[in-house]
């Protein structure tokens, strides 16, 4: 078990242009998270899976940032016409419900510039 | 809404200098209360859950507490390795979404 990865670990986008943010979870953690930080704050919610159902979406995700999680195993997360203030570190986390009550596991996040 | 705050915002310590840091929250109903651990530029290291009042948790130099209203994550003895931003998380009972309410962290220096 290797942990939750990302891809890019880090992306420099131009204002407007469109980028799409990979996670693979921990094997057969069923439900998956995106949170996103910016600096001297905490990671804040944006939204949530279980399997391939995309059951909560935050105030914070505008019309431009969809998700999706196909057949319940990676997720991506797009953003279009991006803008200055999408600048931030995009987290994705995972985690099983039952013995360990939904402890959530984060990957190691990846960092987007936009100029 | 859920709400989490941290206090310090930063702590300076020297190595071997015992200290607690603080996290209060409010939560209709508390499902648990997480702890982690991020060095600059990573994603958040899963430290501790806390279900119920009075419990406690240990790992090395760090333990865990949680009362009604707030919990304590107690360092004995740091070590400029335990330098990190410490992370406090709420998860509320009720409805389908299992979602992490943080606060802003503290950032913990220690000096050797």
């Amino acid at each position: 078990d290797t942990g939750v990865s990302q891809d890019p670990r880090h992306k420099i986008t131009k204002r407007g242009q469109n980028v799409t943010f990979r996670c693979d979870p921990i094997s057969e953690h069923n439900r998956l998270y995106w949170y996103r930080q910016t600096l001297g704050q905490g990671p804040e919610f944006l939204t949530y899976f279980q399997n391939e159902a995309q059951l909560e979406k935050s105030r914070l995700l505008s019309d431009r940032f969809s998700a999706e999680r196909p057949k319940g195993s990676f997720s991506t997360l797009e953003i279009q016409r991006t803008e200055q203030g999408d600048s931030a570190m995009y987290l994705c986390a995972s985690s099983s419900a039952g013995l360990f009550k939904d402890t959530q596991y984060f990957g190691p996040g990846t960092r987007l510039t936009v100029l | 809404e859920d709400q989490v705050t941290q206090s310090p915002e930063a702590l300076r310590l020297q190595e071997g200098e015992s200290s607690s840091l603080n996290c209060s929250y409010t939560v209709s109903g508390l499902r648990g209360l997480f702890w982690y651990r991020q060095d600059p530029g990573k994603g958040p290291e899963f430290l501790f859950t806390l279900y119920s009042a009075g419990e406690e948790k240990e790992k090395e130099r760090l333990k865990a507490t949680l009362t009604k209203k707030e919990s304590f994550l107690h360092i004995t003895a740091p070590k400029p390795e335990d330098s990190a931003t410490y992370l406090c998380a709420v998860q509320a009972v009720g409805g389908s979404n299992y979602k992490l309410t943080f606060g802003k962290g503290t950032l913990l220096t220690v000096n050797p």
